[in-house]
């Protein structure tokens, strides 16, 4: 299996909704990844969790909330969201990131 | 500041020509490069990496590698409509830091 996979796909949710991205990958991968993506730009750090613990949270607001309950699996919590953090969420996980990284397909989030 | 650097584009060549992506990178120490193929709306698809100086071709793509000068491009022959997307490069200082992107060149192949 050398894939990661996002769910749900789209996601629209209202400003006061609690909602929850899920990611799973089965590579064996020690590190994941959540990233942020607006049109026309390119990929933003949110998080990284290595061998299950966060290790980078790139000053993210209190509203996205990560968890990483297993090795092959990362959340993104979200509540209270503004209609600025509507983009596609993206899921990466690496062995080490001088392997590269793969992606998995995205969760497109609008919210209204 | 850790920076990798692309042209942002529009980069426009006819189908059938040779395509030239370049990035440079700012960290001497940097140590592994990929190139990233992202369609509209759909997530980035690894396309090629890069560990040492030199050429690495895979079908119709080309990595080249220049430690000294810090760059790194993509070579894409006999480009076709399909190979229009944004293409982002990425790079790694060590193993245990983040790949640093730049912001990505787009690629349009004209029919």
């Amino acid at each position: 299996d050398t894939e990661v996979t996002q769910t749900p796909k789209h996601l629209v949710m209202g400003m006061t909704n609690k909602k929850s991205l899920k990611c799973e990958q089965h590579m064996g991968h020690r590190a994941m990844y959540w990233y942020k993506q607006k049109a026309k730009k390119p990929p933003e750090l949110m998080f990284v969790y290595s061998y299950e613990k966060l290790s980078i949270n790139e000053s993210v607001p209190s509203r996205f909330s990560p968890e990483c309950p297993n090795s092959s699996l990362l959340n993104l919590h979200l509540h209270a969201l503004q209609p600025e953090d509507s983009a596609l969420y993206l899921c990466a996980s690496s062995q080490n990131s001088r392997a590269g990284y793969t992606f998995g397909s995205g969760t497109r989030l609008t919210v209204v | 500041q850790k920076e990798v650097e692309q042209n942002s584009g529009p980069l426009s060549v006819p189908e059938g020509a040779i395509a030239s992506l370049n990035c440079t990178y700012s960290d001497r120490g940097s140590q592994s490069f990929f190139w990233y193929r992202q369609y509209s709306g759909k997530s980035p698809e690894l396309i090629m990496s890069i560990y040492s100086n030199g050429d690495k071709e895979d079908g119709r793509f080309t990595a080249q590698l220049n430690k000294a000068s810090q760059y790194v491009s993509l070579l894409i022959r006999d480009s076709q409509p399909s190979d229009s997307a944004t293409y982002l490069c990425a790079v790694n200082i060590d193993g245990n830091t983040p790949l640093v992107f730049g912001k990505g060149t787009r690629l349009s192949v004209i029919a």
